[in-house]
């Protein structure tokens, strides 16, 4: 399984934009690059996912690099609700598997 | 509906106890996963169904046997736990088994604790 690599936490102020960033070097062809957040007390949820393109959706927008080997998470103003650990996953076409790594804990503050 | 369903949402079990987690949802999802996650970090990817066969077992012990009755219905039957079993167990779904092009939605799991 392909791996990913993120901070293991950020900051940002409420209302202000912020950049998660995911490293993923070892991607191939026909990964999928899904981003989950969980919140306190909550089972993941889906936030977003791309191949190729940049994708927008009412959460976040997601910008992959040109060579797919890294990709950033926008949430284009955070509020004191988008305080979660944010994680990126390679998602496999052969194999039916979502494989969590150790994801980036968001602090936001007021 | 759009939602994944786990019950009960605690749970309390001794080590010679027998009990069984439940997991429904009512999206027409032809997949179902079965994760553990220990506190403070990532879920663990335990089961794979797909279209209500058993696709994946991440090598899990037989203490811990899924069954899926139905597409829409996952259990997990836990016998013979052990204190190190203690977690949050989590359930989701996905469109198909294939599900690259789909999120998985999830429930909001079941605490366990073994004494």
């Amino acid at each position: 399984d392909a791996k990913t690599t993120q901070p293991n936490s950020m900051e940002s102020n409420e209302e202000e934009p912020v950049h998660l960033p995911c490293n993923h070097s070892t991607i191939s062809g026909t990964d999928y690059i899904h981003w989950y957040r969980q919140l306190p007390s909550q089972g993941p949820e889906y936030v977003i996912h791309g191949l190729t393109s940049n994708v927008n959706n009412r959460m976040a927008s997601l910008a992959i690099a040109e060579d797919r080997k890294s990709s950033t998470l926008i949430l284009h103003r955070a509020t004191l609700r988008d305080a979660a650990v944010y994680y990126c996953i390679l998602r496999d076409v052969d194999t039916d598997k979502l494989i969590f790594g150790t994801g980036t804990r968001l602090q936001v503050f007021p | 509906d759009t939602e994944v369903t786990q019950t009960p949402k605690h749970l309390v079990m001794g080590m010679t106890n027998k009990k069984s987690l439940k997991c429904e949802q009512h999206m027409g999802h032809r997949a179902m996963y079965w994760y553990k996650q220990k506190a403070k970090k990532p879920p663990e990817l335990m089961f794979v169904y797909s279209y209500e066969k058993l696709s994946i077992n991440e090598s899990v012990p037989s203490r811990f046997s899924p069954e899926c009755p139905n597409s829409s219905l996952l259990n997990l039957h836990l016998h013979a736990l052990q204190p190190e079993d203690s977690a949050l167990y989590l359930c989701a779904s996905s469109q198909d088994g294939g599900g690259t092009h789909y999120g998985y939605t999830f429930g909001s799991g079941t605490r366990l604790t073994v004494v």
